[in-house]
This record gives C-alpha cells, sequence and structure tokens, in this order.
C-alpha cells in the first residue's frame, strides 16, 4: 500500500522557474525523503528530513516537513531541463524495519 | 551511479514460469531490500535481507521469495508468474537497518505475456 501521496501527479514549468511538490503521510514517521528517478530507471535519493527538523536545504534543493500536518515539500529553485524526472517522497516509520514507503510521485517536465 | 548493480536489465517471460532476479549491493552495505513498482506507481516494498536473513516483508504472496548471499548480494525469486506481476523492479542496499538512505540500482525491467 501506499503511504505517501504527492500533489501534483504532474507540473509543467519553464526553465528558470520554481518547481513545489507537496506530499502527504499517513503515520508516525522516523524520516522523510526524497527521490528523483529519470525514465523508470533506478531512484537518486535527494534529501533525507528527520522528524524533529522542520527545514532542510541542499543546493537547489528546499524541503519542509510538517509532522503536525504530516506533510512534506520540496522546492526546486532555478529549475533546468535536467530537473524533467518523477519525484517521490518516502518515509521511513518508527516501527522495526527500515522499508521504504513510497509515494505515487509527481512527473516534472522542465521545458527550455 | 551508486554502486548497487542488478541483472538482467530487461526480461520477458511466460504465465506461469518462474524468474530469478539478481542485485550486487554497494561495498560494504549488509542490507538489501526489494521493491516493486508498477507503471505509473511509486515502489512497493516487497522484503528485506540483513546478514543473509529475512528481516520485514510487505504485502506480497509467498510465491515471491529471496536469498541473501555471505557476499550480501541478494537473490529475488518469483514462482507461477502472472501478467500483474510485470513491472520494475528495484533492489536497494543499505548499511546495518539504519532508517536512512537507501541506495538503488538501476532495476530490472520484467514483462509477463
Amino acid at each position: 500500500s501506499q503511504q505517501g501521496e504527492e500533489d501534483p501527479q504532474a507540473l509543467s514549468i519553464q526553465e528558470g522557474e520554481n518547481a513545489t511538490m507537496n506530499c502527504s503521510y499517513k503515520t508516525s514517521i522516523n524520516n522523510l525523503q526524497w527521490y528523483r528517478q529519470n525514465s523508470g530507471r533506478g531512484l537518486v535519493h535527494l534529501i533525507l528530513i528527520r522528524s524533529n527538523e522542520r527545514e532542510k536545504h541542499s543546493g537547489r534543493l528546499r524541503v519542509t516537513l510538517d509532522t503536525s500536518k504530516k506533510s512534506s515539500s520540496l522546492l526546486i529553485t532555478a529549475s533546468r531541463a535536467a530537473d524533467t524526472a518523477s519525484y517521490f517522497c518516502a518515509t521511513a516509520s518508527n516501527q522495526a524495519g527500515t522499508a521504504l514507503i513510497f509515494g505515487k510521485g509527481t512527473t516534472l517536465s522542465v521545458s527550455s | 551511479e551508486t554502486g548497487v548493480t542488478q541483472s538482467p536489465t530487461h526480461l520477458i517471460k511466460t504465465r506461469g514460469q518462474q524468474v530469478t532476479l539478481r542485485c550486487s549491493s554497494q561495498s560494504g552495505h549488509n542490507t538489501v531490500s526489494w521493491y516493486q513498482q508498477a507503471l505509473g506507481q511509486g515502489p512497493q516494498f516487497i522484503f528485506q535481507y540483513y546478514r543473509e536473513e529475512e528481516n520485514g516483508r510487505g504485502n506480497f504472496p509467498p510465491r515471491f521469495s529471496g536469498l541473501q548471499f555471505p557476499n550480501y548480494s541478494s537473490e529475488l525469486n518469483v514462482n507461477a508468474l502472472e501478467l500483474d506481476d510485470s513491472a520494475l523492479y528495484l533492489c536497494a542496499s543499505s548499511l546495518e537497518l539504519r532508517k536512512e538512505t537507501q541506495y538503488f540500482g538501476p532495476g530490472t525491467r520484467l514483462l509477463v505475456l
């Protein structure tokens, strides 16, 4: 079953614009991670935010986490054509095991 | 590149057949997880192995089974293939059972006819 739900499902923007994707989840978490997937290939880890953190930056990426609302957002600033990909949020629960539970993803298309 | 490799890259099977997919973990990683990703969906957790023992399992039937070897490479076996088993199968390695970053391989795309 999917835990996270990303919103929007698809997003089309121009190069240089910012892209914002949102993720909601259902259960308590240890951390939340964002991954990128190009053309149905393997997933690449982008950023991890722990449950006691509210905001984290990495290069052009900014992630926020609101555990009271069980939601997170990923902001990509000054987007490039190379950012075109599917983006997934994944949660790691506080329960035993380290399986990640993924949402259905947001497909981002950046045109030049 | 994450250092996680998977073979084969593509595979076509017919319904009822059996398939074995292979994964080589990133150096030093003793935990491997397998995920199934249907078209247009996010990856779904199949199971995880830690030091050759199954450490957790998702909502998949027993015909999905796995192995982890002493060198921490892993296999996913699927018996009695069904059409709905057509998907991208991803393995991911991580260090010790930490709830941290998982490093994904490129995946094996399985088509069941």
